[in-house]
């Protein structure tokens, strides 16, 4: 059973660009929760989605951010005319839902703005 | 809301030394608290879990105690081993529908020394 895979590992953009990343949960698992993590800071909640809902995205940045989770394919996290600051490790998890509640994490994004 | 601390970092101790990770939350209700660790260019793997009051999370060699009366989640282990060096995260968890995200604190990267 394969983990969480998370695409690509490391990702390249300049001011401006537009990047996606991809999240593919564990099989059987229909949550998904996106975290974004800062040099040397703890992970911080992103947003929350269940196949093609939005359940919470209140640690999302009202602009330039957005995610999905289709109902066929990846979730995805796509953020729109990147700066320096979105610079930062994603990290995507998946759960079974309730009342489990482990999340299991992929590898992670890292993104570098130039 | 829900926050978590942990004691601020880095800590280095020698091989078989024993370790403490001290973790503290405030949250409304009764969460879920997680210990997970994160190896170098990894993503989190979950070491232990509590899902309530005086439940004690194990595995590989560490323990914490679920204490509702200090509101704490301290990680333990007896002996560690240079293969223990990596970022370790206290989380908590809250219940019922859109609270399952994971509240994290700021990771205590630990260093084991042969």
């Amino acid at each position: 059973n394969a983990g969480v895979m998370q695409n690509p590992r490391h990702l390249v953009r300049r001011r401006g660009q537009e990047a996606r990343l991809r999240c593919s949960p564990m099989k059987g698992h229909s949550h998904v929760y996106w975290y974004r993590q800062l040099p040397e800071e703890g992970l911080k909640f992103m947003v929350y989605l269940q196949k093609e809902n939005i359940i919470d995205e209140s640690g999302m940045p009202k602009e330039r951010f957005s995610a999905e989770f289709p109902k066929e394919g990846p979730s995805i996290l796509r953020i729109q005319q990147v700066v320096r600051g979105d610079s930062a490790a994603y990290f995507c998890a998946s759960a079974t839902g309730p009342p489990e509640n482990i999340q299991y994490f992929g590898a992670g994004t890292r993104l570098s703005v130039l | 809301g829900n926050s978590v601390t942990q004691m601020e970092g880095p800590v280095t101790l020698s091989e078989e030394a024993f370790l403490t990770i001290n973790c503290t939350y405030t949250a409304t209700g009764y969460p879920s608290l997680f210990w997970y660790v994160q190896y170098p260019g990894e993503g989190l793997q979950l070491l232990l879990k509590a899902t309530k009051a005086d439940d004690k999370g194990s595995n590989k060699g560490f323990e914490a105690t679920y204490r509702k009366e200090t509101t704490s989640f301290h990680l333990e282990k007896g002996s560690v081993q240079v293969s223990d060096s990596a970022v370790y995260f206290c989380a908590l968890s809250g219940s019922g529908q859109g609270a399952q995200k994971l509240v994290f604190g700021q990771g205590t990267r630990l260093t084991i020394n042969p």
